[in-house]
């Protein structure tokens, strides 16, 4: 069963970059047909996806984020990250690694990790 | 951008009784597209529902999703106590890829 776990620091400063890694057990990263993704969670609960990056290495990007966001693999620690630049208190959220699954016949995010809390204050 | 809209936003109901969640898309999607998620209060969203009436494994037969174009529904067909939770309806189509409805609590009565 794979296991995925958010690591990171819970509190950012203003302008400055919020980086998290996923780690991801049982099985290589780099196993085709899966797309690890970033998706977060504001205070009001409202659901949002972030990015992800296919384990080939191609990534896709929320429109929305897309000039702050970097999402890259390190297959050598079977993990996947995220860095996002230039945050302010709107981005300010619990902060969730999932796997995606996107294919000709559906698409869906599971498992996902346990989501870790990042505060944006000075 | 395809935005999902949920109602009611809120559903109140006793154990045993039947919900009906609804989840309606500003455009049409895919039924293929189309996954539900169950969130409890301290937890991950859990999936329960992909390709609009698949159940995801070991979610019991109670929860079933149906639907097609713009309008797709959740069934919990006898709520049980730990049936109690947030629901969230997500499709994959345009730009961004990937959305989110707002969810639709089911309390108790």
């Amino acid at each position: 069963q794979v296991l995925l776990q958010e690591s990171g620091p819970g509190l950012v400063k203003p302008s400055q970059t919020l980086s998290l890694s996923c780690t991801v057990s049982s099985g290589p990263i780099s196993t085709g047909g899966n797309y690890w993704t970033w998706i977060r969670q504001y205070p009001g609960k409202g659901l949002e996806w972030i990015g992800h990056i296919y384990s080939g290495g191609n990534t896709y990007y929320n429109p929305s984020l897309k000039s702050r966001l970097t999402i890259s693999l390190d297959t050598s620690k079977n993990q996947f990250s995220l860095k996002l630049t230039s945050v302010t208190a709107a981005d300010t959220a619990v902060y969730y690694c999932a796997r995606g699954v996107l294919n000709a016949y559906h698409n869906y995010f599971d498992p996902w990790g346990q989501g870790t809390l990042v505060t944006v204050s000075s | 951008e395809t935005v999902l809209t949920q109602s009611p936003g809120t559903l109140s109901l006793s154990p045993g009784e039947r919900a009906t969640l609804s989840c309606r898309a500003s455009q049409s999607v895919d039924r293929s597209y189309i996954a539900w998620y169950q969130q409890k209060p301290g937890q991950t969203p859990r999936l329960l529902i992909y390709g609009g009436f698949i159940r995801a494994t070991g979610i019991p037969d109670r929860f079933s999703g149906s639907g097609s174009g713009t309008d797709f529904t959740l069934t919990i067909s006898r709520l049980e106590p730990e049936d109690f939770a947030v629901y969230y309806c997500q499709q994959y189509g345009s730009s961004p890829l990937f959305t989110f409805g707002p969810g639709t609590k089911v309390d108790i009565k």
